[in-house]
């Protein structure tokens, strides 16, 4: 069983629609990161949250600590939304966990 | 460009040889972090750095790979007697000291071991 656990595994959406991923995990945190994977490999952190939540334009990310989940949400979803969003938690003993990814695609 | 760079980006060689790869972070990071990435996986976390110190090694991190930062600036990862199942694309990251602070990904280094 994966430390971390991402669904669904593949997203395809409409433009305009209004996207969740899902990300669920077994050990304690002390940080979660959400990362977006354009074709190529490019990786890049979108946001890192230890609680609540934090919106940066039309991405918003939230965490429940007491049940480990933390959730990525893309509103008014667009063609250049299209990429694999992968969950990744840091652990209070340095041990660093990623999920295999959510493929999204976009279509206009 | 201040961001993270990596080189080479793309690299072939035949199993059994050795192979060094180099990450440059950016330059107020004191953290630098590499991650393996097989196709259709997520990173998986391999070692990361604070200054010149090694902090932490994971277990994929077998005997055959090295990992140093001698001046705490850049950092150099090598495989040696390279296999076919070391071909992946490996990432470095850097951030500032401390786990809540974000990472900011290099380019990547994709290794075909033939």
């Amino acid at each position: 069983k994966n430390e971390v656990e991402q669904s669904p595994q593949n997203l395809t959406a409409q433009e305009g629609e209004f996207i969740t991923i899902n990300c669920s995990y077994s050990v304690g945190i002390s940080a979660l990161h959400w990362l977006q994977q354009h074709p190529g490999g490019g990786i890049v952190s979108l946001f890192m949250l230890s609680s609540g939540k934090k919106k940066h334009g039309r991405l918003i990310a939230t965490i429940n600590i007491q049940e480990k989940h933390s959730s990525l949400h893309i509103t008014a979803s667009h063609p250049r939304d299209s990429a694999v969003y992968i969950c990744a938690v840091i652990t209070p003993g340095n041990q660093f966990y990623f999920g295999t990814g959510t493929s999204l695609t976009v279509i206009p | 460009d201040t961001g993270v760079s990596q080189n080479p980006r793309h690299k072939i060689t035949k199993r059994g040889q050795n192979v060094t790869f180099r990450c440059d972070p950016i330059s107020e990071h004191n953290r630098l972090y590499w991650y393996r990435q097989t196709l259709g996986q997520g990173p998986e976390f391999l070692t990361y750095f604070q200054n010149e110190a090694q902090l932490e090694k994971s277990r994929l991190l077998s005997d055959r790979f090295s990992a140093e930062r001698p001046k705490g600036s850049f950092s150099t990862l090598e495989i040696q007697r390279t296999e076919q199942g070391d071909s992946a694309m490996y990432l470095c990251a850097s951030s500032f000291p401390g786990l809540v602070y974000e990472q900011y990904f290099g380019p990547g280094t994709r290794l075909t071991v033939t």
